[in-house]
């Protein structure tokens, strides 16, 4: 079935850029997506990319997709210690529902 | 405020003692969602509504049921819960049904923690 891999943690300090890593396997995906999630609350989706594109710019957020390894990276550039977050990578292909990774949990020291 | 509100946020009960926790979202979405968040797993669906009266099972839907009557409401039902359905449980709508807006957010609620004993 559909998989979506993530490592589970990942610390940076202040100031510095985080790299967050996904690994998919359905090649049939269509969409992808980054959502974060604060301690006590909902996810918030972050952004997403369409399948036939390499790339996405947001502000501070770049999103990478390498489709030929089906690897999606979502970069945060000059991190906050308010972006301190687990963050989850999502895929969809047609009418599935979205699959999530495992997340990965961001610490952002200062 | 557009959102989706779950109730209760917390709760701890026995097992075997029928528990309903309900969803409901004020953006006229026609998709709607239940997920369990466990550690190391992410989010897995349960069941899903693409509209009223429409619903499908998701990943994991045993030991779950659910109900689309109105909109605006899709309540997860456990009917005899368990000790191995403790976990965070989250609600997502969405304006329509993925094929048609692979590109619309789903909004989630806040979680749901259950603790089963």
């Amino acid at each position: 079935g559909e998989d979506v891999e993530q490592s589970l943690f990942l610390s940076v300090r202040e100031g510095d850029s985080s790299v967050i890593n996904c690994t998919y396997t359905d090649s049939s995906s269509t969409y992808l997506y980054w959502y974060k999630q604060e301690p006590g609350a909902g996810l918030q989706l972050l952004t997403y990319i369409f399948s036939n594109m390499d790339m996405k710019q947001d502000q501070r957020l770049t999103v990478l997709l390498n489709k030929k390894d089906k690897h999606l990276s979502l970069r945060i550039a000059d991190t906050q210690t308010g972006d301190s977050a687990i963050y989850f990578c999502a895929e969809r292909a047609g009418r599935r529902a979205l699959t999530f990774g495992s997340g990965t949990r961001l610490q952002v020291q200062p | 405020e557009a959102q989706v509100t779950q109730n209760p946020r917390y709760l701890i009960t026995v097992t075997g003692k029928k528990l309903t926790v309900t969803c409901s979202q004020n953006m006229n979405h026609e998709y709607m969602s239940w997920y369990r968040q466990d550690p190391g797993l992410g989010l897995r669906q349960i069941y899903y509504s693409m509209n009223v009266e429409v619903t499908d099972k998701g990943d994991v839907p045993e030991g779950y049921k659910v109900s689309r009557k109105e909109k605006r409401n899709f309540p997860l039902i456990l009917e005899s819960p368990s000790p191995n359905q403790t976990s965070l449980y989250f609600c997502a709508s969405s304006l329509s049904r993925p094929r048609q807006a692979g590109n619309q957010p789903q909004h989630f609620g806040d979680g749901t923690r259950l603790s089963i004993l």
